[in-house]
């Protein structure tokens, strides 16, 4: 069975300063790996998958992640954080058809200082 | 992206009573659907997975004759919490993928508390 782990339950950064979050899964097949963001009651917008092919992914809100296969990981990136991309992050592994029965990692909140 | 509507965005209902909430794709035909639930500062786990027409799929652990999923048509399946108790407290998010989408989109999630 897959599972995903996120080490860093809560990571707070400046503004303006650079953002990585980890993410490890286990699986026996080639993954496919999302990552989600997610505001206080809110539902989940995805930032970014990772299906097959070039393995630094391009994503919305500047976000970009990398798969390393030989390190079972998809950290999560983002240059220069704004105020708004304090949320939740979420980090997801799939299975089944185009990966969509997801198993979540456990999610790691992200605090931005002015 | 497409879009998936949760309705209602919060409930709150007595112990022993049931309660029902809706899933729609909006602008296309969701083949199939999942049911997610998030307790309080923790992640989603996948309750079960419907398809269109057919019986849903539970995930080991999740009570079938408690949590009723129908999937009628292809834009809406709804999620039964029967006689519902404080412990069913959570907050429960759809997520819906039609035959063309390479994804599944989630809706916004609907906050229950059972008082």
């Amino acid at each position: 069975a897959q599972s995903v782990t996120q080490p860093d339950i809560h990571i707070t950064v400046s503004e303006g300063a650079s953002l990585e979050l980890r993410c490890n899964y286990s699986y026996g097949a080639t993954p496919y790996l999302f990552w989600y963001v997610q505001s206080p009651g809110q539902g989940l917008q995805l930032l970014l998958k990772y299906f097959s092919g070039d393995t630094l992914v391009q994503g919305i809100k500047g976000f970009e992640a990398e798969f390393k296969r030989s390190q079972s990981s998809f950290n999560l990136r983002k240059p220069s954080v704004h105020w708004s991309d304090a949320a939740e992050y979420f980090c997801a592994v799939g299975a089944g058809a185009a990966g969509n029965k997801l198993t979540f990692g456990g999610g790691t909140r992200v605090l931005v200082k002015p | 992206g497409a879009v998936v509507s949760q309705h209602p965005s919060r409930v709150i209902c007595k112990s022993g009573t049931s309660v029902k909430i809706e899933c729609r794709s909006l602008d296309f035909q969701a083949t199939t659907m999942f049911w997610y639930r998030q307790f309080p500062k923790q992640s989603l786990m996948l309750m079960a997975t419907s398809n269109e027409g057919s019986k849903a799929t539970y995930e080991q652990g999740v009570e079938k004759d408690k949590f009723l999923i129908n999937h009628a048509s292809l834009t809406l399946s709804t999620l039964t919490v029967t006689s519902a108790h404080p412990e069913d407290s959570s907050f429960y998010i759809c997520s819906a993928r039609g035959r063309r989408n390479t994804e599944a989109f989630f809706g916004q999630g609907t906050r229950l508390t059972v008082v």
